[in-house]
């Protein structure tokens, strides 16, 4: 089956432009999880989606980023006024959620976004 | 501050051999840890996980071993072939959270 994609797979954008960075899940994955991984780090958690929500943002490093998942499928990531340190991978997460309280993550291939 | 350290950014080791990948955690409320593959250009692909309920769970040649009361958890591969040539990550997270807090990454390095 298709596993998680992301569009589009590079970004480059001038500093203070809009960007929206897209996600498509694993049909029936209820939770929907964004990270940034910036150059020799390892991906750090921004946002989970529980279905509809934004469960867990605390990880959205500032209010120039926002995600929404409006039917509980596609998730899009917007960062606003765009800064070159906002420079990196980012990638999306999506799992079954189903309560067992395990819950692997499968990754998307992430977009590589570069704020010149 | 990093919860979840992998203190050896890369390593070598030949063909056949055992590729012995470590892990680190400060966190004592983690419960559930996962190794990640990850290729050039590609998104981390999920390789095997344990509950702190167990010290071992392994897969073919993958096994993961953790240790609660140092906070150490190591993924052994055995034997070690070209193809498993990447990037390894550990992840951490608290089973009743929604966080998975990853380390910084093994390179490693099969030699033919």
């Amino acid at each position: 089956g298709a596993g998680v994609s992301q569009t589009p797979s590079n970004k480059v954008t001038e500093k203070g432009k809009y960007v929206e960075l897209r996600c498509d899940p694993i049909s029936g994955h209820t939770a929907l999880y964004w990270y940034r991984q910036s150059l020799g780090q390892g991906p750090e958690f921004l946002i989970y989606f529980q279905g509809t929500g934004a469960a867990d943002d605390s990880g959205l490093p500032n209010d120039r980023f926002f995600a929404v998942r409006p039917e509980g499928s596609v998730s899009t990531l917007k960062i606003q006024r765009t800064e070159r340190g906002d420079s990196a991978m980012y990638l999306c997460a999506s799992s079954l959620k189903s309560g067992s309280g395990i819950d692997t993550q499968y990754f998307g291939p992430g977009t590589r976004l570069t704020v010149l | 501050d990093q919860q979840v350290k992998q203190n050896s950014p890369s390593l070598s080791v030949q063909e056949g051999r055992i590729s012995i990948l470590n892990c680190d955690y400060t966190n004592s409320m983690f419960d559930y840890f996962l190794w990640y593959k990850k290729y050039p250009a590609e998104g981390p692909t999920f390789l095997i996980s344990i509950s702190s309920i167990k010290d071992k769970n392994e897969d073919g040649r993958f096994t993961v071993f953790l240790n609660k009361s140092a906070k150490h958890l190591s993924l052994h591969i055995v034997p070690s072939q070209p193809g498993d040539s990447a990037v390894y990550f550990c992840a951490a997270s608290a089973m009743a959270g929604n966080q998975f807090y990853f380390g910084t990454g093994t390179s490693l390095t099969v030699i033919p």
